[in-house]
Formats: structure tokens, sequence, C-alpha cells
């Protein structure tokens, strides 16, 4: 089946550190690729979508100077949080679809800001 | 907002099949069913989807009602890596060759008794 790839599993930082996560498609060109992030006990929520070669849309009230997306490639996109603060620790997850076939997640990263 | 109604919660004896209901009444003529399933601290994992018909895979089956207003989705022989979260999604017909954004409500908490 299809393979996502995410980068790094967690990561623990100090405020005011920027902290860039990539999304991989290993097996498949990702046309479009989607980043959501999950607040414990709560549901994704999706934060912008990118096609590749695009600027990334931003769902309504996420900053997008804050996280930065880049969608560079049909296989990879990367999600940078800037000057990151305790308040955006998160798990963040992404996922890709291509080809008509369903969109398949990574196994989301894990942030902690201290 | 495309809108899903599933239970909070259901529970489920090992090696017994379980059936997860979806009530979609709102959904339109081309709009798809995904379901997916989370575990604790992973990403989402797809599990199958449909339009009109019936679908099996290797993990589930997916029965769509006639009218298209409900659907469930089949676990043949529960085991317990199959408790999760399983959400029910409908997503719009984006066109092309993408489904469009996943909409997560809080989904189904499935609970496996050995």
């Amino acid at each position: 089946g299809a393979v996502v790839s995410q980068h790094p599993s967690w990561v623990i930082c100090k405020s005011g550190t920027s902290v860039k996560i990539e999304c991989r498609s290993l097996d498949f060109q990702a046309t479009t690729m989607f980043w959501y992030r999950q607040f414990p006990k709560q549901s994704l929520m999706l934060m912008a979508t990118s096609n590749e070669g695009s600027k990334a849309t931003y769902e309504q009230g996420v900053e997008k100077d804050k996280f930065l997306i880049n969608h560079a490639s049909l296989t990879l996109s990367t999600l940078t949080v800037t000057s990151a603060h305790p308040e955006d620790s998160s798990f963040y997850i992404c996922s890709a679809e291509g080809g008509h076939q369903p969109q398949h997640f990574g196994d989301g990263t894990r942030l902690s800001i201290l | 907002d495309a809108k899903t109604t599933q239970p909070n919660s259901m529970e489920s004896n090992e090696e017994e099949p379980v059936h997860l209901p979806c009530n979609h009444s709102t959904i339109s003529g081309t709009d798809y069913i995904h379901w997916y399933r989370q575990l604790p601290s992973q990403g989402p994992e797809y599990v199958i989807h449909g339009l009109t018909s019936n679908v099996n895979n290797r993990m589930a089956s997916l029965a769509i009602a006639e009218d298209r207003k409900s659907s469930t989705l089949i676990l043949h022989r529960a085991t317990l890596r199959d408790a999760a979260v399983y959400y029910c999604i409908r997503t719009p017909n984006a066109g092309g060759t993408s489904y469009g954004k996943l909409t997560f409500g809080q989904g189904t908490i499935l609970t496996v008794h050995p």
C-alpha cells in the first residue's frame, strides 16, 4: 500500500526556535499534500493544503507566516513552525494523495516546545 | 460542512464481527464515503472508501445503504489490534483526481475485549 514517511517523529526544543517537519511519499507521486494538527483528546484539524509547485492554501485561523509550507516536488512537502512557542506544542500529521488514490497519512510528529 | 454522525464508542469481543455505523443523511450524489482509523500516537490509517456499491478489501467491508444516507464499516473478526478511533468521512467530489479535504469528526472509539 501507499507509504507516507514523516520525519522527525518527535521534537523537543526551546521557545523561539523554528522547527522543520518533512513529509515524503515513498511510492507514489503526491500531487496534493495536507498538514493537520491534533491536540490531546481532540480530532485532527486541517491546517493547510498544498499542491506541488503552488502556494499552500491555509484554513481559516491558521497563520501562514507562522506555519510555512513548501511543496517543491511530487514526493516532498515541509512544514516549518517558525518561532515556536509552548502553545504550538501539538501532534502534527501530514497526508498525501495522488492519482485518484485516497489520502495516506504519515505517523505524525510530536512537537514539544519548552 | 461535510458532516457525518457516529456513535461515540462501541465495544466488541475478540474474534467477533464489528459493525460500525455512520449516518450521512445530507450526502450528495457525488460524495465519497471514506473510513480511516487512528491508533494512539499514530497518524490515521486508510481503511476503505466507496461511492455507491458495497466494497471489500483485506481490512474490512463497507456496506452503503441504497439511499446512501448511511453506511456501515464491517470488521469481520475483530482483533485487539483493531482497537482504535474510527472515522467516517464524506468527501465532496473535488473534481479531477483529488478526493479533496478530509474533515475529521470525533469518530467512534472501538474497544476490543480479549
